[in-house]
């Protein structure tokens, strides 16, 4: 089993659409979760980072952390054209650092 | 404020030859990390630079390697290139130690003929 799963899609929705983006972990060590957004030939770049259980808002970004089910979620909603990209999952606890394998998410317009 | 950089940004090599990427770490960045991307492979962690030390390494053979320099700066070399090193090479930059406050350059296509 790999330390951390993620949704492989790739997932096309219409634009307007709610966009829901899942990762599983293994090892309930890890204490940050992030999301990247990754454009075709660009680098990760960060969108959301938390720490603890729960939901953290950023406009039309949720992300959400279920530590007890080892499940860490990123909602979009009213998404647009220019958020088709693969995003990635991260987790991390000490010097320990890992990505998810991404999804690639195509919004239509 | 700059950014990452990575140079170069494309890079056709040879099968046997070695290869030496460059990072340029966000002004203030003592912590460059090294990646690997490919479609199958998603990201993985190469070797990780704090104050010119290597600080970490992932699962990759030997001939994998890289240095840091005095103004943070780092390069990492591949030599005895393979087909299978053809990947996008990500440098990423933060303040301290491997974490959340990663920033990342847009990579270097290494593509191996």
């Amino acid at each position: 089993q790999k330390e951390v799963e993620q949704d492989p899609g790739p997932l096309s929705v219409p634009e307007g659409a709610i966009v829901s983006l899942n990762c599983t972990y293994s090892n309930s060590a890890f204490q940050y979760f992030m999301w990247y957004r990754q454009y075709s030939r660009k680098g990760p770049e960060l969108l959301m980072y938390t720490y603890s259980s729960g939901n953290k808002e950023d406009g039309r970004f949720t992300a959400q952390v279920d530590k007890s089910s080892k499940y860490i979620s990123l909602f979009i909603r009213d998404s647009q054209p220019s958020d088709s990209a693969t995003y990635l999952c991260a987790m991390n606890y000490g010097q320990n650092f890992v990505f998810g394998p991404g999804t690639r998410l195509s919004v239509l317009p | 404020k700059a950014g990452v950089t990575q140079t170069p940004r494309y890079l056709i090599k040879t099968r046997g030859q070695q290869v030496t990427l460059s990072c340029s770490p966000i002004s203030g960045h003592r912590s460059v990390s090294w990646y690997q991307q490919t479609p199958g492979q998603g990201l993985q962690f190469l070797f990780e630079y704090f104050s010119e030390t290597q600080r970490n390494k992932g699962n990759f053979p030997g001939r994998f390697s890289g240095r840091q320099f005095s103004n943070s700066r780092s390069e990492m070399n591949v030599s005895t290139l393979e087909l299978g090193d053809s990947a996008l090479y990500l440098c990423a930059s933060s303040l301290q130690r491997q974490g959340a406050g990663y920033t990342f350059g847009s990579g270097t296509r290494l593509t191996v003929v």
